[in-house]
């Protein structure tokens, strides 16, 4: 069985300074990552995913992904945050076999503080 | 608007009354996937849908839970005899087939308060 985890339930950073959103993944077989934001009053939005290849992700808005299979880790980054970065952040993985299912993590409220 | 709508956005029901919530998705789109979410934790899968086949159910949380997508177009999601536990948000995505692990595109949900 596949599992996300996000160890954090809230990030704080001032703006203007480097963010990172932590992930980590439990699955039998390759990883398929992904990042995704909720805004208030809205749906989740993509930001980015994993599948093969570098692992270094880039995605929307500035986001980038690092993907470390030694430690079984999937980290958001920015390198500089923006107040209207302020979000829900939900990491995700896929399972293989065609079924496509993936499992959220329990999100990260990222506070971007003026 | 183009992307996935739901309706409605908000129901207040009583306990004991069966609910009705529409998916329509992104019109080239042929996966359709419904989830829930509660206070506090990432969407949880409910069941998906490749054109009108429905792939997974296995993890609908009761028998109470049904849902349809008779012309592969848009879905509906059943809950009969709602429970108070039942409250929560329910999302609905879709996305594209033709390439595997494929983003996906979110609606803003239903919102469900049973008293």
């Amino acid at each position: 069985a596949q599992s996300v985890a996000q160890p954090e339930d809230q990030v704080n950073v001032a703006e203007g300074n480097p963010l990172t959103v932590k992930c980590t993944y439990s699955v039998s077989g390759n990883p398929y990552l992904f990042w995704y934001v909720q805004y208030p009053n809205r749906g989740l939005q993509f930001l980015l995913k994993y599948i093969t290849g570098d692992n270094l992700v880039k995605g929307s808005y500035g986001f980038e992904a690092e993907f470390n299979k030694s430690q079984t880790s999937f980290h958001l980054k920015k390198p500089s945050a923006l107040v209207s970065d302020s979000a829900l952040y939900f990491c995700a993985s896929a399972e293989g076999g065609g079924s496509y299912i993936p499992t959220f993590g329990r999100g990260t409220s990222l506070i971007v503080h003026p | 608007d183009t992307g996935v709508s739901q309706d409605p956005r908000h129901k207040i029901t009583k306990r004991g009354q069966n609910v009705t919530f529409r998916c329509d998705p992104i019109s080239e789109h042929n996966r359709l996937y419904w989830y829930r979410q509660t206070l506090g934790q990432g969407p949880e899968f409910l069941t998906y849908f490749q054109n009108e086949a429905q792939l997974e159910k296995s993890r609908l949380l009761s028998d109470r839970f049904s849902a349809e997508r008779p012309k592969g177009s848009f879905s509906t999601l059943e809950i009969q005899r709602t429970e108070q536990g039942d409250s929560a948000m329910y999302l609905c995505a879709s996305s594209r087939k033709d390439s595997a692990y494929n983003e996906q595109f979110f609606g803003p949900g239903t919102r469900l308060t049973v008293l």
